[in-house]
């Protein structure tokens, strides 16, 4: 079946534009999480998405950043007036259900990688 | 808050050798889970392996398998027989409540 997709797969951008990243996640799957992963950084969590309950929006890192989920489905993460420091490969998995009672696995998207001019 | 420590930055291992990846983390809870997570140049993260924290035998994944220690916030991946496939960077995470916290990753070579 089709895993996690992401578009586009490379963005490049002048600064202070906005841009809008994408993410299908796998159909049925009620969690949605955005990743940055900056140039020899690990993962840092962005925001994170479950059911219909408000999203957890602790990691996202200025007022810039925004993302949605419609539908519970497609998602999106919105950059404005980007910055040279967002760029990044942007990350989204998706899984099952999360906490401990019913963890299942995170499948990634191939990621967008932001590059900022 | 969650911290997960790889302090190693690069690795190499030959062909069909063994080699192991350390990862520390440092938490306040009893009860999570702990990942290994594979990314080759293709940057799709697959992941190798996991552990429940209320499990005390290690996990195992054919080739890969891991040294939970609890006590010592451990959580070391072991790779035996290595292939030239395995080359990437290797993530340790772990995950409590809604969260996975990440580590800044090993990058692994297998040199034929």
């Amino acid at each position: 079946g089709a895993g996690v997709s992401q578009s586009p797969s490379n963005k490049v951008t002048e600064k202070g534009k906005d841009v809008e990243l994408r993410c299908d996640p796998i159909s049925g799957h009620t969690a949605l999480y955005w990743y940055r992963q900056s140039l020899g950084q690990g993962l840092e969590f962005l925001i994170y998405f479950q059911g219909n309950s408000a999203p957890d929006k602790s990691g996202l890192p200025s007022d810039r950043f925004s993302a949605e989920r419609t539908g519970g489905s497609v998602s999106t993460l919105t950059i404005q007036r980007t910055q040279q420091e967002d760029s990044a490969v942007y990350l989204c998995a998706s899984s099952l259900v999360v906490g401990l009672a019913g963890f299942n696995e995170q499948f990634f998207g191939p990621g967008t990688r932001l590059t900022v001019l | 808050a969650q911290t997960v420590t790889q302090s190693q930055p690069e690795m190499s291992v030959q062909e069909a050798e063994t080699v192991t990846l350390s990862c520390t983390y440092d938490t306040s809870e009893n009860n999570y889970y702990l990942f290994w997570y594979k990314q080759p140049p293709s940057r799709q993260m697959i992941l190798v392996i996991r552990q429940e924290a209320y499990k005390q035998q290690n996990a195992t994944e054919n080739r890969f398998s891991v040294n939970f220690q609890k006590a010592a916030k451990s959580f070391s991946l072991k790779i035996s027989d290595s292939q030239l496939g395995d080359t990437a960077m290797y993530f340790c995470a772990f995950h409590s409540g809604n969260q996975f916290y990440f580590g800044t990753g090993t990058s692994l070579t297998v040199i034929p």
